[in-house]
């Protein structure tokens, strides 16, 4: 089944503690992408890729790290998470430019 | 600045009328255009898009939208709503001058009442 997966689901963690959020994708998509949901202001673009080793910013970077080693990953990594990352993020590919997205599950982050 | 706009927070209709979820945009260039549908605990899933060409789309579940270059809007309709259509609805948008941002707009919930 096409498909992207982010994992964990759900995560609660402290101010400061390092953690990673992975997504994988199984439809050879080129273009990936991490969002964050907030009540009121819709997604906002954090990161995205266009292939392996191409990475860029997006709207909403700051606070954030991702890497594309591999085409079908695209962790995204929170170096010193604060309560203002507490948000629903969502991963998405496409397979290429401009086209549609596919949005993984989404993965809920509480940082007390 | 980008920016793309749902003016209502929700919408509200009977099952069996029509329904029209607004959106309007400011991006730069000729953008491409998207619908996207979101159900409770749920990820988000693509109904239609607009790239170029005839200005009523057509796309899943019996959706259409209609692109309108002068008044920079791109609303989503449906000619008789289903309360499986209740649900949270987000227009995107990519401009033209930049294929690898996408911008959305904040959400629209849309409640079909039997």
């Amino acid at each position: 089944e096409a498909q992207v997966t982010q994992n964990p689901r759900y995560l609660i963690t402290v101010t400061g503690k390092k953690l990673t959020v992975t997504c994988s994708q199984n439809m050879n998509h080129e273009y990936m992408s991490w969002y964050r949901q907030d009540p009121g202001l819709g997604l906002r673009q954090i990161y995205y890729s266009m292939n392996v080793e191409v990475t860029d910013k997006g709207d909403v970077p700051e606070g954030y790290k991702v890497s594309r080693k591999e085409k079908r990953n695209f962790p995204l990594i929170l170096e010193s998470p604060s309560p203002n990352q507490t948000s629903l993020y969502f991963c998405a590919s496409s397979p290429g430019l401009a086209r549609e997205q596919y949005f993984g599950p989404g993965t809920r982050l509480t940082v007390t | 600045a980008q920016s793309v706009a749902q003016p209502e927070d929700q919408v509200n209709v009977a099952e069996g009328n029509p329904l029209t979820v607004k959106c309007t945009y400011s991006v730069s260039g000729n953008p491409y255009l998207f619908w996207y549908v979101q159900y409770p605990n749920r990820g988000l899933q693509f109904l239609l898009k607009y790239i170029t060409g005839d200005n009523l789309v057509k796309g899943s579940y019996g959706f259409e939208a209609e692109f309108n270059k002068s008044q920079t809007s791109f609303h989503l309709k449906k000619p008789s709503a289903l309360v499986s259509d209740s649900a949270l609805y987000f227009c995107a948008v990519i401009p033209g001058d930049n294929f690898n941002k996408f911008y959305f707009g904040s959400g629209t919930k849309l409640n079909v009442k039997p």
